[in-house]
């Protein structure tokens, strides 16, 4: 697609339960991120992943949240045994490898009940 | 610790008239600022951006100044207009690299 996509668009979750957030980036781009969007919130960087380097995991709030990205395109964000304080809107962007800033998806808005 | 800050949480400006919004940072390794507007339930979307090598960017309505040795950006919107109303986040990267850091955003709304 021409653009990055998220899915889903949003999600409502018990707590306690674990939740998989899916961002699809634009082809060709090697950089991949994950940020997330509180109520009243700026953008809290999460997790970073480039080309084949491991992943720059320093912004994940706990060992709750894991991020994988397969082949190099796909990335899957797991956050497990959910919390009230997870609701957000999960944002992912790319980026190509002569930097030009990020697209971002329209999110994932997580909310935990 | 913050590095890019934008002190102002909103702002709010009549149509017609200028809206100039502010940024601050910390990192003086910084080299490289953006500026992204994001609408409810949208992905933020880029705007203009600056090097440091610059001290301003002009795209038609938008001009972002660079004050580096205040370590300091602003962004210009003139004329304003209702469709502008929106969070304007601003960002910077260092050495060329891909990794942006975020300031907390500030919530822009025009009058009409």
């Amino acid at each position: 697609g021409a653009g990055v996509s998220q899915s889903p668009s949003n999600k409502v979750t018990e707590k306690g339960k674990d939740v998989e957030l899916r961002c699809d980036p634009i082809s060709g781009h090697t950089a991949l991120y994950w940020y997330r969007q509180s109520l009243g919130q700026g953008l809290e960087f999460l997790i970073y992943f480039q080309g084949n380097s491991a992943p720059d995991k320093s912004g994940l709030p706990s060992d709750r949240f894991s991020a994988e990205r397969t082949g190099g395109s796909v990335s899957t964000l797991t956050i497990q045994r959910t919390q009230q304080e997870d609701s957000a809107v999960y944002l992912c962007a790319s980026s190509s490898t002569g930097f030009d800033g990020y697209t971002f998806g329209s999110g994932t808005r997580l909310t935990v009940v | 610790d913050q590095q890019v800050k934008q002190n102002s949480p909103s702002l709010s400006v009549q149509e017609g008239r200028i809206s100039i919004l502010n940024c601050d940072y910390t990192n003086s390794m910084f080299d490289y600022f953006l500026w992204y507007k994001k609408y409810p339930a949208e992905g933020p979307t880029f705007l203009i951006s600056i090097s440091s090598i610059k001290d301003k960017n002009e795209d038609g309505r938008f001009t972002v100044f660079l004050n580096k040795s205040a370590k300091h950006l602003s962004l210009h919107i003139v004329p304003s207009q209702p469709g502008d109303s929106a969070v304007y986040f601003c960002a910077a990267s260092r050495n060329a690299g891909n990794m942006l850091t975020f300031g907390g955003g500030t919530r822009l709304m025009v009058k009409p």
